[in-house]
């Protein structure tokens, strides 16, 4: 068990729809890491936050967004879905970015877009 | 573009013997890299780092070595055991250059241990 605890498991929405996707971090993390696994691009970083506050961006859709909360707890938002975002979404915590620190994984959220 | 490139999909090994997985990077920038293991179901599960000042790094049965000027790395486990069945992922992340904190992952390499 990493401590990161991502809710729903799996979640089955149609096109044009919004989901929030959930993350608590392991306990006294304040760096949160969102991430896509799709089945040809393989673990795309989408976006960072840091102690509630946007650190970094990678490969994020402006259809996608985040946010981090005062209690460090995270979601990330989904929008006019497409079939293409079925993935699943992982979810990372570290005590804080740059050198020696490793992220933990949450088990994921399955999203599935018919 | 990938950045991040683990060649080979899958690779078999026999339980007791060396595995070695590959890895090869091609942003100059990066200076730290990382290991994970994923089994299915799960998220992926730290191993091992080296950063750029080290040419190896182990940690019982998993060593990491790194060839800056081939700009190539690769994880030797020894010996294979079952339970390392699984997907491996190489990462690596830029820290002195500032820019985004993620991991730009490659694609996996599935580890098959046979018995």
């Amino acid at each position: 068990d990493s401590g990161v605890t991502q809710t729903p498991k799996h979640l089955i929405t149609a096109t044009g729809q919004r989901v929030t996707l959930r993350c608590s971090p392991r306990s006294g993390d304040l760096s949160v890491y969102w991430y896509q696994q799709s089945l040809d691009q393989g673990l795309q970083f989408l976006i960072q936050y840091y102690n509630g506050e946007e650190r970094a961006k990678g490969n994020i859709l402006e259809r996608f967004s985040a946010q981090q909360f005062p209690d460090l707890h995270s979601e990330l938002n989904l929008s006019s879905l497409e079939l293409g975002d079925s993935a699943l979404y992982f979810c990372a915590s570290s005590a804080k970015g740059g050198w020696n620190t490793e992220a933990f994984f949450g088990q994921g959220t399955r999203l599935t877009v018919v | 573009d990938q950045q991040v490139k683990q060649n080979s999909p899958s690779l078999s090994v026999q339980e007791g013997r060396i595995s070695i997985l590959n890895c090869d990077y091609t942003n100059s920038m990066f200076d730290y890299f990382l290991w994970y293991k994923k089994y299915p179901a799960e998220g992926p599960t730290f191993l091992i780092s080296i950063s750029s000042i080290k040419d190896k790094n182990e940690d019982g049965r998993f060593t990491v070595f790194l060839n800056k000027s081939a700009k190539h790395l690769s994880l030797h486990i020894v010996p294979s055991q079952p339970g390392d069945s699984a997907v491996y992922f190489c990462a690596a992340k830029s820290v002195s250059g500032g820019g985004a904190d993620g991991l730009t992952f490659g694609k996996g390499t599935h580890l098959i241990i046979q018995p």
